[in-house]
């Protein structure tokens, strides 16, 4: 079975530091990776997405990840932070074979703190 | 309008109740996926409907819970007989075209049912 692990359920950190997310994932076959933001009161939204290539992925706002499969890895960096930020963060997994559906195996959520 | 939209965003009900929760997905996406989000916990799979077929109802926790698109576009969502362990923010998603991983989910609001 497949699993995403978000190492952090909680990351405070001050305006303009660098942030890491990280997310870690188990799988016996191979998977596609996401990253998705969740500001309050709104719905999920796509930061980013890896499917193939080069296994660092630019994202939305300023946003990247990078894909170790070593490692089994998908850590989310931003090397600037906003206070429009804050957010919750949530790591996701989907299969990658010819009969897969493409429902999201979601991790826990990493709350993202920005202070001023 | 130009997002998927869930109603109401908002259900209290008393346990034992019938609640029926609605999605109205991006107009001609013909993927459409419900998730279940605990507090705490991030998004966990119900089902999935291509067009109007109900293609997987795996991870519905038990026959209490049904989901419905019969003309292919909004989605309903029910709960028999209401549980306080039924309690969590249900989201849709839809995507494009056929149920496939390079298509990109895009969420709703999502509803927060609060059973007592």
């Amino acid at each position: 079975a497949q699993s995403v692990t978000q190492l952090d359920s909680q990351v405070p950190v001050f305006e303009e530091a660098p942030v890491e997310l990280r997310c870690n994932y188990s799988s016996s076959v191979s998977v596609y990776l996401f990253w998705y933001v969740q500001y309050p009161n709104q719905g999920l939204q796509l930061l980013l997405k890896y499917l193939s290539g080069s296994t660092l992925v630019k994202g939305i706002n300023g946003f990247e990840a990078e894909f170790n499969k070593s490692q089994t890895s998908f850590h989310l960096r931003k090397p600037s932070v906003h206070i429009s930020d804050t957010a919750e963060y949530f790591c996701a997994v989907t299969l990658n074979y010819g009969g897969s559906q493409g429902n999201l195996i979601f991790g826990k959520g990493t709350k993202l703190s920005v202070k001023p | 309008g130009a997002g998927v939209s869930q109603s109401p965003r908002y259900k209290v009900t008393k346990r034992g109740q019938d609640v029926a929760l609605r999605c109205d997905p991006i107009s001609g996406h013909v993927s459409l996926y419900w998730y279940r989000q605990a507090l705490g916990q991030g998004p966990e799979f119900l089902t999935y409907f291509n067009y109007e077929a109900q293609q997987d109802k795996s991870g519905l926790p038990n026959d209490r819970f049904s989901a419905e698109r019969p003309e292919g576009s909004i989605s309903t969502l029910t709960i028999q007989r209401t549980e306080q362990r039924d309690s969590a923010m249900y989201r849709c998603a839809s995507s494009g075209r056929l149920a496939g991983v390079l298509e990109t989910q895009y969420f709703g609001p999502g509803t927060r049912l609060l059973v007592l």
